[in-house]
């Protein structure tokens, strides 16, 4: 069974970064892209980043770029996000995301939740 | 841009229910397939994927849910509503980075 399990959400200070982590299991992690997608309270889905097996390529929205980074530990089977310079907007449930064959999303986490405020 | 129509829709049990998705430009990848994907995600929970590839159901998905379209003009469809089907449902699209999904349509009973 896909497990994604995120952790590293909580209150976080706008201007401040935190790290967010997301353990894999229960498929070959290193043989698929992940994605980050956020939902903001009461509001739509939004991908903000992406990553292919090897880290050889990745993608941000235009939301993100330049504050947020992605990267991958293949070896502990782990997906990040390194989020900086943090903002009110970008607060919101942060879900840990497989991709799927054929330019799809197969499996999500429970997501871990980023809360932006002084 | 993936929009999304109705944003909200409310349906009695029983009857059928339709969300449109409309892609600002052809869907049309490189190689030749569309990939389009429709997601429900129920009050509390995780969005799950219900349609990939325009037309091709998830396992365990009720064959009540359909997928329909061509081009950049897209169509989920619920043929007879059930009161588990309340929810949001959105549209994905999965052939450039990033992915871009719709506004999302929400579903309740009437």
């Amino acid at each position: 069974e896909v497990q994604l399990v995120e952790s590293g959400g909580g209150l976080v200070q706008p201007g401040r970064s935190v790290r967010l982590s997301c353990v894999a299991s229960g498929f070959k992690f290193d043989d698929y892209v992940m994605h980050w997608v956020r939902q903001a309270p009461g509001k739509g889905l939004e991908c903000v980043s992406s990553i292919t097996p090897r880290s050889d390529k990745v993608g941000y929205a235009d939301s993100v770029r330049g504050r947020f980074t992605i990267s991958r530990d293949n070896a502990k089977r782990s997906l990040y996000l390194q989020m900086s310079s943090l903002r009110a907007e970008d607060t919101a449930l942060y879900y840990c995301v497989k991709d799927a064959p054929k330019g799809s999303i197969d499996h999500w986490g429970q997501g871990t939740l980023v809360t932006v405020s002084s | 841009v993936m929009t999304q129509s109705p944003l909200s829709l409310s349906v009695t049990l029983g009857q059928p229910a339709s969300i449109s998705c409309r892609s600002s430009q052809s869907l049309v990848y490189s190689d030749g397939n569309i990939y389009l994907n429709w997601f429900q995600q129920r009050p509390g929970q995780s969005p799950r994927r219900l349609i990939y590839q325009i037309s091709k159901r998830d396992s365990g998905v009720p064959d009540r849910f359909s997928g329909s379209g061509s081009g950049s003009d897209f169509t989920l469809k619920i043929s007879r509503v059930e009161a588990e089907d309340v929810g949001l449902y959105y549209c994905l699209q999965g052939g450039l980075w990033p992915y871009t999904f719709g506004q999302g349509t929400r579903l309740e009973i009437k």
